[in-house]
């Protein structure tokens, strides 16, 4: 039973470039959530989608958006990308929109 | 606002010893407390978890014990072995409301000496 899957694993943008993450979800999960974990800190909530709508967000600028496709599968973009940007980007699905989450193995964003 | 606070941020345990991480919230609406082991490259994975209505969760070496009234709960690590080294986090979030989003402690540095 395959888990969290997110690719790509690491990326290398320039200063003000757009990204693209991608996430598919265990099996038998229909919400996905997106977290920012900067180095030596915990991870930090950037939104949560459940049937195709963001249903809540954390403290991010609309930079970050996101969208959940029928198949519960998830993008994350970010535009005009800064330096700070420059973290571990977690994935994690849940069963309904509960804290139970399974993460992925995350995708290393490095912004130069 | 920083919601759950988690200490210590490093511990060192000698094999065989107790492993105790500590965290504390603010919000009272929490309804859920997880903790999560995350290893180098890869995603944090659950390992237990507790609700409010229960003091203390065991499962296998790994204990939750939770106190309401101090807003306070912590992870002991029975008979702590060298692939428990790892970084623990202590999460709480509100799950009656729909709202799963978990607020996250900054980590705790496990490392387990042979």
């Amino acid at each position: 039973d395959a888990g969290v899957t997110q690719s790509p694993t690491h990326l290398i943008k320039t200063r003000g470039q757009q990204v693209t993450l991608r996430c598919s979800p265990k099996s038998g999960h229909d919400t996905v959530s997106w977290y920012q974990q900067a180095l030596g800190q915990g991870p930090q909530f950037i939104f949560q989608y459940y049937e195709e709508e963001e249903r809540q967000r954390g403290n991010f600028p609309d930079r970050f958006s996101g969208h959940q496709f029928p198949n519960y599968s998830s993008e994350l973009n970010v535009n005009a990308l800064l330096l700070g940007d420059s973290a571990l980007y977690l994935c994690a699905s849940s069963p309904g929109e509960q804290g139970r989450y399974t993460f992925g193995s995350g995708t290393r964003l490095t912004v130069v | 606002q920083q919601q759950v606070k988690q200490s210590p941020q490093s511990l060192i345990v000698q094999k065989g010893g107790i492993s105790i991480i500590n965290c504390a919230y603010e919000n009272t609406a929490f309804d859920y407390f997880p903790w999560y082991q995350q290893f180098p490259g890869k995603g944090p994975a659950l390992l237990i978890a507790i609700r409010p209505d229960v003091s203390e969760k065991k499962e296998g070496r790994f204990t939750i014990s939770f106190n309401k009234s101090a807003k306070q709960f912590s992870l002991h690590i029975m008979d702590s072995q060298p692939g428990d080294s790892a970084t623990y986090f202590c999460a709480a979030s509100i799950i009656n409301t729909n709202a799963g989003k978990s607020t996250f402690g900054d980590g705790t540095t496990l490392t387990v000496k042979p």
